[in-house]
């Protein structure tokens, strides 16, 4: 089965840094965009980031440009976002998505379940 | 990078037909065919429903078909079931590796 595991949320003070990671199993990871989209509580989907398949291509949201930064290990299956600088306003359900193309298209055939970030002092 | 608008919440009785709208801009839904459509129940991670505006994946009914007309994209759904009860997000891609989401609507079956 086609699977993406998040880990790596957890309570944090704001201006503190973390970093979630995404560890894909039995697909081509390498062959494929990915993105993280986050979901505060109660509230939509905010498209957060994305990589393509070989790094050539990077995006951000602009409430996360400047502090997040998405990176993959193709020879590890692995998707992170390291976060910087973090505020109350990030707190969300961090979700990483396989595109279904090696670009970015934002169609995003499958998910992980999800990691939690809390940003309160 | 503003959220793509759908109206908050549409409704239906079981068996009808309901649209939902996808607002957005000539940056976005307008300039891409690149805009898909994901059913969201409480609690659960997104599923992925329409892509590049009229393509469903291989398990999703022929129920739900997609479309667009300019900076507008829509989500049909007919013969509406039970468990068509969920959050529905449309979202594009908004050129140079960017994204954009719709605000989100609430299906509720009568």
């Amino acid at each position: 089965e086609v699977q993406l595991v998040a880990s790596g949320g957890g309570l944090v003070q704001p201006g503190r840094s973390l970093r979630l990671s995404c560890a894909a199993s039995t697909f081509n990871f390498d062959g494929y965009a990915m993105h993280w989209v986050r979901q505060a509580p109660g509230r939509g989907l905010e498209w957060v980031s994305s990589i393509s398949w070989n790094n050539g291509g990077i995006g951000y949201a602009d409430s996360v440009k400047g502090r997040f930064t998405i990176s993959r290990d193709n020879a590890k299956n692995s998707l992170y976002l390291q976060m910087s600088s973090l505020r109350p306003e990030d707190t969300a359900l961090y979700y990483c998505a396989k595109d279904m193309n090696g670009i970015q298209t934002n169609a995003f055939d499958i998910w992980g379940q999800g990691t939690m970030v809390t940003v309160s002092s | 990078q503003s959220a793509l608008t759908q109206p908050r919440s549409v409704s239906g009785s079981p068996g009808q037909s309901v649209t939902i709208s996808c607002a957005g801009s000539s940056n976005d839904v307008g300039a891409y065919n690149y805009v898909s459509w994901y059913q969201q129940y409480p609690g659960k991670a997104p599923k992925l429903i329409i892509y590049e505006v009229i393509e469903r994946p291989s398990g999703v009914p022929s129920r739900f078909s997609g479309s667009k007309s300019g900076n507008t994209a829509s989500l049909a759904i007919s013969g509406l079931q039970a468990d068509d009860e969920a959050d529905y997000y449309c979202s594009s891609y908004a050129g140079t590796y960017t994204g954009v989401f719709g605000t989100g609507t609430r299906v509720t079956v009568l």
